[in-house]
């Protein structure tokens, strides 16, 4: 396992279109967050999951985000009616004690 | 809510001098800090996790200290070199029983050879 994978790298789209992002933790993780990233700040939480369950959610989140973790494996984040204040890096990480695996993100850009 | 906050956005530093970077919280003090490395365009870089009760914690050419009176770390990485350049992130935990992270905005650290 070479640790978190994220998919696509990359996302251009237009505004009112919905995307979804992947994310593969470290295989052994079962604490697996989502963050968003935006030029010149530091990650800001979103969601986070033990197993499959959802535990925890921004306040911040808005509707048109929603995030699921089917099998305790695999996770993915959609956002829906994707708006230009969405442009951002949406990080994924993985964990099993208190430090956190990030993967290399993916890069949203809303036209 | 619990805040972070790093001071420098910017720090240049001469190659081989020792690089410290400052890191503060707000309200109560949290039961770990954590340091991550970022480079541009890349995910942050797990480095050292300190505990409330650990007054120091050390990793190779790194360093990192935790004053719960001043409600202050400080991240030093000694013998700089041209590749310590990079983004590095202070993290709390967001509130007891969470294991979400908050995190400062970073200091880019720049070391010139």
């Amino acid at each position: 396992d070479t640790g978190v994978s994220q998919d696509p790298r990359h996302k251009i789209t237009k505004r009112g279109q919905n995307v979804t992002f992947r994310c593969d933790p470290i295989s052994e993780h079962n604490r697996l967050y989502w963050y968003r990233q935006t030029l010149g700040q530091g990650p800001e939480f979103l969601t986070y999951f033990q197993n499959e369950a959802q535990l925890e959610k921004s306040r911040l989140l808005s509707d048109r985000f929603s995030a699921e973790r089917p099998k305790g494996s695999f996770s993915t984040l959609e956002i829906q009616r994707t708006e230009q204040g969405d442009s951002a890096m949406y990080l994924c990480a993985s964990s099993s004690v208190e430090e956190q695996y990030f993967g290399p993100g993916t890069r949203l850009t809303v036209t | 809510s619990q805040k972070i906050e790093q001071n420098s956005e910017a720090l240049n530093i001469q190659e081989g001098k020792t690089a410290t970077l400052t890191c503060n919280y707000t309200n109560y003090s949290p039961a770990y800090l954590q340091w991550y490395r970022q480079d541009p365009g890349r995910g942050p870089v797990f480095l050292l996790l300190i505990r409330e009760n650990e007054k120091e914690k050390r990793k190779e050419r790194l360093k990192v200290t935790f004053d719960t009176t001043l409600k202050q770390s400080l991240f030093h990485i000694t013998a700089s070199q041209p590749a310590d350049s990079a983004t590095y992130l202070c993290a709390r935990r967001s509130g007891a029983g969470s294991y979400q992270l908050t995190f400062g905005k970073g200091t880019k650290l720049s070391v010139i050879p």
